[in-house]
């Protein structure tokens, strides 16, 4: 029963490169979301998807872009990496209902540097 | 607008003794409110939600929140604490109005002590 599976666990990139980050679910849960942790912040949201085709903009959207083209996978962009894009990223997924009124399902995150 | 206030950082018990993780928060409507919780290197796991039901929640490994209107709170206890309780507590609020999305208190680093 893997749930929400985050690739890759750990990256460092360069100033100015690019990279996808994986988030794939088995629950055919239709909202799946982008957050970032930042210590001593908490989470904060940066993408959100109702369903296949559907994205639309959390707290923290800038520099990073996001597709959903089928209820399984979510990827977050990077485009430009920015030292201020260092950060833990989580991918989570809920089950259908009105937004935020369901629990979520969380990844292990991704641990990304930027140097 | 919504908000949520951890209003610890740290929390240090002993092992054995009760624990008191403190959230309040402000919703201009009908809140859900969940407390997770993330041990090292891991994502977050519900640990309760709370959503116009019972006021008082009870949860996994025995920890329970009990909702209070009058008050804004929300505070996560439990009778006992466990070493393997050791990890970040967070407490979320959203809201049926889409508009101010989920949002996430700060964390409260709970530490056990043998």
């Amino acid at each position: 029963n893997a749930g929400v599976t985050q690739t890759p666990k750990f990256r460092i990139l360069k100033i100015g490169q690019s990279m996808t980050l994986q988030c794939t679910q088995d629950m055919n849960h239709n909202y799946m979301y982008w957050y970032r942790q930042d210590p001593g912040m908490g989470l904060k949201l940066i993408y959100y998807s109702v369903g296949a085709g559907i994205t639309d903009k959390g707290e923290v959207p800038n520099g990073y872009n996001v597709s959903r083209s089928t209820t399984e996978d979510f990827p977050l962009r990077l485009e430009l990496a920015a030292p201020s894009q260092t950060s833990v990223y989580f991918c989570a997924s809920s089950d259908t209902g009105v937004f935020g009124n369901q629990p979520q399902h969380f990844g292990d995150g991704t641990r990304l540097s930027i140097l | 607008a919504q908000s949520v206030t951890q209003l610890d950082s740290h929390v240090s018990v002993s092992e054995g003794t009760p624990v008191l993780l403190r959230c309040n928060y402000s919703s201009s409507y009908s809140p859900s409110l969940f407390w997770y919780v993330q041990h090292p290197n891991k994502g977050l796991q519900l640990l309760l939600k709370y959503t116009s039901a019972a006021t008082l929640v009870k949860g996994i490994n025995g920890f329970e929140a009990e909702f209070k209107k009058s008050e804004t709170s929300f505070h996560l206890t439990k009778p006992s604490a466990h070493m393997s309780d050791a990890a970040e507590y967070f407490c979320v609020v959203s809201e049926l109005n889409r508009d101010d999305k989920i949002i996430f208190g700060k964390g409260t680093r709970l530490h056990i002590l043998p």
